[in-house]
Parts: C-alpha cells; sequence; structure tokens
C-alpha cells in the first residue's frame, strides 16, 4: 500500500483558514486521495477525496498537487468542532476498497 | 437513516470467553468492512465484504476471529477465545458502491478483555 507523510500535529486559531498537508510520494495512478477524520470517542467520518483535480464541497477543498505527490485539505474558516484527528489516505477503488489509515494531523483549535 | 449501528457499545469480559460484536449497516449500502482501533496500532482494517461475500480477511489477525454477514443487513465479527490483547474499539462501517465511495463509520464498540 502507498504511505502517506503527515505531520502529527498542527495548531489553528478559531476562524482562521486551516491548510493541512499530506505528502504521498509513491502514489499510483489509480489511487484516490481521500481525506477522513476522526472526533474525540467518535468513528471516522468522510471529509473530502479526489483523484486529480482540485475537489470542493461543503466541509473543505483538496487541492492536489499537479504531480499528485502531495496534497492539501483546507478548512476555509476553523471552528472548535474541527477539532479533530485527520486521516489522509491512498487509494480506495474498485477491485481495491481497503481504505489504510496512517497515523494523522491532530488538529487542535485555539479559540 | 439512522446510521451504522453497532453493538453493544461497550463489552468487558474475561480472557477465553467468546465474544461478538454486531453491526448493522445503512440499508442499501452493498458493502461492509470491520476495522479495529488501538493507541499501538491506530485504525485498521480486519475484513470487507461485498454483498455479503468476503472479499479481503488479510487483517484478520489470527483464526481467533471470525466474521459473518449472513444477509445484507447484519454482520458479525466474533472472538473465540478472547484475550487481554484484544481490547481495542472494533468499528463497522458501510458504502453503496464500493470503489471511492464514502465510508459511513458506526459509533464503535469498546471491548476490554480482563
Amino acid at each position: 500500500d502507498a504511505k502517506t507523510t503527515q505531520p502529527n500535529s498542527m495548531e489553528s486559531n478559531e476562524e482562521e483558514p486551516v491548510h493541512l498537508p499530506c505528502n504521498h510520494s509513491t502514489i499510483s495512478g489509480t489511487d484516490y486521495i481521500h481525506w477522513y477524520r476522526q472526533l474525540p470517542s467518535q468513528g471516522p467520518e468522510y471529509v473530502i477525496h479526489g483523484l486529480t483535480s482540485n475537489v470542493n464541497n461543503r466541509m473543505a477543498s483538496l487541492a492536489i498537487a499537479e504531480d499528485r505527490k502531495s496534497s492539501t485539505l483546507i478548512l476555509h474558516r476553523a471552528t472548535l468542532r474541527d477539532a479533530a484527528v485527520y486521516y489522509c489516505i491512498l487509494g480506495g477503488f474498485f477491485g481495491n476498497e481497503k481504505l489504510t489509515f496512517g497515523t494523522g494531523t491532530r488538529l487542535t483549535i485555539i479559540p | 437513516d439512522a446510521g451504522v449501528i453497532q453493538s453493544p457499545r461497550h463489552e468487558v469480559t474475561e480472557m477465553g470467553q467468546e465474544v461478538t460484536l454486531r453491526c448493522k449497516p445503512i440499508s442499501g449500502h452493498d458493502y461492509l468492512f470491520w476495522y479495529r482501533q488501538t493507541m499501538m496500532r491506530g485504525l485498521e482494517l480486519l475484513i470487507y465484504f461485498n454483498n455479503n461475500v468476503p472479499i479481503d480477511d488479510s487483517g484478520m489477525p489470527e483464526d481467533r476471529f471470525s466474521a459473518k454477514m449472513p444477509n445484507a443487513s447484519f454482520s458479525t465479527l466474533k472472538i473465540q477465545p478472547s484475550e487481554p490483547r484484544d481490547s481495542a474499539v472494533y468499528f463497522c462501517a458501510s458504502s453503496q458502491g464500493g470503489g471511492d465511495a464514502e465510508q459511513f463509520f458506526g459509533p464503535g464498540t469498546r471491548l476490554t478483555v480482563l
């Protein structure tokens, strides 16, 4: 399985944008880039995913480098409820639905 | 929809006992996943099913673990006999269509084996 590298932790001020980086230099052509987050004492929840183009949804934006070796999850205006562990995951394509979670980035929001 | 339902939410048992964890996926979803989360190993996939058929069980730690999906609305993960190192939070997730489809996770079952 292709691996991802994320910072162990990050801090951000409330109501400021947050940029969470992820490096995945060994990504294969069929790998999607998925982001999930896990709030304290809850199961993971989907945030966003993409293949090659940048993606936007109501929760966040995903910026994917042109060579696909890195990506950035963007939370446009962080709130206290966004404090969680954010996981960048490769894979999840037809025939291989397996998601391999790494250690993720623990995001702390400062009021 | 109520989301993915797991039971029990907490289970405390003694070493050597049989443990059965249960999962009801979201109606209409055709993929079901079982994950385990520990401080040491993080979140790891144990097994997943498509249309009630196991597709990848390479994450099942050993023969003490077994999973079944007798129908589209129910799955079990059984540990027999249980050991203290099985203590973890077990999550069930489901998705519709597989591939890059969003996986919806349940609240988890916290298992403690004494």
